[in-house]
């Protein structure tokens, strides 16, 4: 079945620092593939997505690239600020009408001042 | 409305009871989804809705668990006769089309059965 692999966590990192969270999917057929934040007390937020093979998804300072030959989506940040302490999922979805999210473990980030 | 709505944003229950959680999707959004996010295990989908029906109930964990979608909008969750394992934070999404868009999240209903 299709399924999500994020590194373990939790994650702690000085202000500034660059940050790599790596993301591994297995998919039957061709995925959209997504990064969601959850901030605390809040709800999940899509953070980036990538709809095809190469595509590079990028928001707030955050990029990630799909990538086919490794299925993999790490999600990049080259300075990161304690704002983006926070708990970061990655997830696949296919299309069809029959399709859902299906979602990795999350790994909890924080950054210290 | 503007946004995913869940209600009630937190339940306390003692076990045995029966609960239902409440999921307002964004308007004109036909796809909605239920989801529980236990402590260390992630997003766990539970149910899909495409409009009233449910095409993909894989994710129920038992039969104590049921939902219903009436006029294409509100969603209901209940669970009967929870139990001590059902402590979760309960979350609905909705989307206008499904899978490769990615969806938009309510803030959650976090159930605690004691």
């Amino acid at each position: 079945g299709d399924s999500v692999t994020q590194m373990e966590g939790p994650v702690t990192l000085s202000e500034e620092a660059f940050l790599t969270i790596n993301c591994t999917y297995t998919a039957t057929g061709y995925p959209s593939l997504f990064w969601y934040v959850q901030y605390p007390g809040e709800g999940l937020q899509l953070l980036l997505k990538a709809t095809k093979a190469d595509d590079k998804g990028s928001n707030k300072g955050f990029e990630a690239t799909y990538r086919k030959e490794t299925t993999s989506f790490h999600l990049e940040k080259g300075s990161v600020q304690v704002s983006d302490s926070a708990v970061y999922f990655c997830a696949l979805g296919l299309t069809g009408a029959n399709s859902k999210l299906t979602f990795g473990k999350g790994i909890t980030l924080s950054v210290r001042p | 409305g503007a946004g995913v709505s869940q209600s009630p944003s937190n339940k306390v229950t003692e076990k045995g009871k029966d609960v239902e959680l409440r999921c307002d999707p964004i308007s004109g959004h036909t796809a909605l989804y239920w989801y529980r996010q236990s402590l260390g295990q992630g997003l766990e989908f539970l149910i899909y809705f495409q409009g009233n029906s449910a095409p993909d109930k894989s994710g129920l964990p038992s039969d104590r668990f049921s939902a219903e979608r009436t006029g294409g909008s509100v969603s209901t969750l209940t669970i009967q006769r929870t139990q001590q394992e059902d402590s979760a934070v309960y979350l609905c999404a909705s989307s206008f089309l499904p899978g490769e868009q990615g969806y938009t999240f309510g803030s959650g209903t976090r159930l605690t059965v004691v």
